[in-house]
């Protein structure tokens, strides 16, 4: 039973435009999400978080929306830039400070040039 | 700039051997986790720990143990490896007190023949 999904295996977008990923949870108790990228042969960077509380959260290029009855939240990145490239995982946790966070497979991004 | 040390980037064990993984932070974090990687899968849990001396099973803990006796410092034991526990693992700490997300280790590119 997963109860975080990445649909998208991997994006395909051109350096300027948006990227979109998405990410669907089925667990209801999940209040608290978060994004990380991954670059090859490092560990995941955290990115941007959203409080269910919130249905969007801001960071420069980074925005992430919050749809809690639909289950689904999503990553805009704009504009895309070639150093963006990474896979990106999305995650859900129970409550702020619970710690323990649940992750989707991932969806590996590849800004072209 | 605030670490989780990874002691080892890749190991090679033969079947039935035990094997320590070792994760130390910097951060006077109170939680670190241990999670796996493994492709189409994402990061799965394995063990976390909340404080000295505790532990708590992930969602995939069999064939794996942990101790923390001191509280940078969060070591994952494989009791006797098998080919199945190939796999990146990847250590994380993280906060009780403040948002955000975990700080993760380089990875351990573990390999089991």
């Amino acid at each position: 039973d997963q109860q975080v999904k990445q649909n998208s295996p991997s994006l395909s977008v051109q350096e300027g435009r948006i990227s979109i990923l998405n990410c669907d949870y089925t667990n209801s108790m999940f209040d608290y999400f978060l994004w990380y990228k991954k670059y090859p042969a490092e560990g995941p960077t955290f990115l941007i978080s959203i409080s269910s509380i919130k249905d969007k959260n801001e960071d420069g290029r980074f925005t992430v929306f919050l749809n809690k009855s639909a289950k689904h939240l999503s990553l805009h990145i704009v504009p895309s830039q070639p150093g963006d490239s990474a896979v990106y995982f999305c995650a859900a946790s129970a409550g702020t400070n619970a710690g323990k966070s649940t992750f989707g497979d991932g969806t590996t991004l590849t800004v072209k040039p | 700039d605030v670490k989780v040390t990874q002691s080892s980037r890749y190991l090679v064990k033969r079947t039935g051997e035990k094997v320590f993984l070792e994760c130390v932070q910097d951060m006077d974090h109170e939680n670190m986790f241990w999670y796996r990687q493994d492709p189409g899968l994402g990061l799965r849990l394995i063990y976390f720990s909340y404080d000295v001396k505790m532990k708590e099973k992930g969602d995939i803990p069999e064939g794996y143990s942990v101790s923390r006796e001191k509280k940078e410092r969060f070591s994952l034991i494989l009791e006797s490896a098998s080919t199945n526990q190939t796999s990146m693992y990847l250590c994380a700490s993280r906060s009780q007190t403040t948002l955000g997300g975990y700080t993760f280790g380089s990875g351990t590119r573990l390999t089991v023949v």
